[in-house]
């Protein structure tokens, strides 16, 4: 069925060190994955999205891969603020159904 | 986004009462969704539309229905049938629809409770 996994649920790390999520999806035939940032009490804003024709795209201090093979993608931040601790959601459009399916998110905090 | 927006932000709903949750969009965006999202949880799909006078249910449409009269418009009515209906939604839109590899932006979220 449609799924996207998502880990882990909660995460912190000191300021100045880098974050990973790791998020998996079922259908093979998905071919687009966009990554969300919520703060508390706010809608999620669209952070980084990546495309299935590349394996990997930076934005300054994020980063995102995708490995089709394995049917998963990956969000990386490096270099850690506080105003990065916010809810993380990773995504993958469902084509053959045409919507967006969302994981269950990451609560990242950023100790000073 | 300022192109999506959510009225009422704040809306309290009495024992079998049916309310109608405003999402109107001056994107020029063909798709539209509902999503739900409890207390520290995920957002979970409702109903979308692709395109007017045509929409699917989500994974939790029960309680719930839609209509799409005009492309820039998705209004969510939340009936009594949905005893549990405190929560925060959101709706979203995005470009194309279908397969398009494009972005779902979102309005600021309605938070519905019960009186």
């Amino acid at each position: 069925g449609e799924n996207v996994e998502q880990h882990p649920s909660t995460l912190s790390v000191q300021e100045g060190d880098s974050a990973v999520i790791k998020c998996t999806y079922s259908d093979s035939a998905s071919n687009y994955f966009p990554w969300y940032k919520q703060e508390l009490g706010k809608r999620p804003q669209l952070i980084i999205d990546i495309r299935s024709n590349v394996g990997e795209k930076k934005d300054q201090r994020i980063a995102v891969t995708l490995n089709k093979t394995a049917k998963h993608f990956s969000l990386h931040i490096t270099e850690t603020q506080p105003e990065d601790s916010a809810v993380y959601f990773c995504a993958a459009l469902y084509s053959s159904a045409s919507k967006i399916i969302f994981g269950s998110g990451t609560r990242l905090s950023i100790r000073p | 986004d300022g192109g999506i927006t959510q009225s009422p932000k704040y809306l309290f709903r009495k024992e079998g009462q049916n309310v109608t949750l405003s999402c109107e969009q001056n994107l020029n965006h063909d798709a539209m969704y509902w999503y739900r999202q409890d207390p520290g949880q995920g957002l979970r799909l409702i109903y979308y539309s692709q395109i007017v006078n045509d929409f699917q249910k989500g994974d939790i449409a029960e309680g719930y229905s839609v209509s799409r009269e005009k492309k820039e418009s998705f209004p969510l009515t939340v009936t009594s049938a949905q005893k549990n209906p405190t929560a925060f939604y959101l709706c979203a839109s995005r470009w194309g629809g279908g397969a398009t590899d494009q972005p779902q932006h979102f309005g600021d979220g309605t938070r519905l409770s019960i009186l």
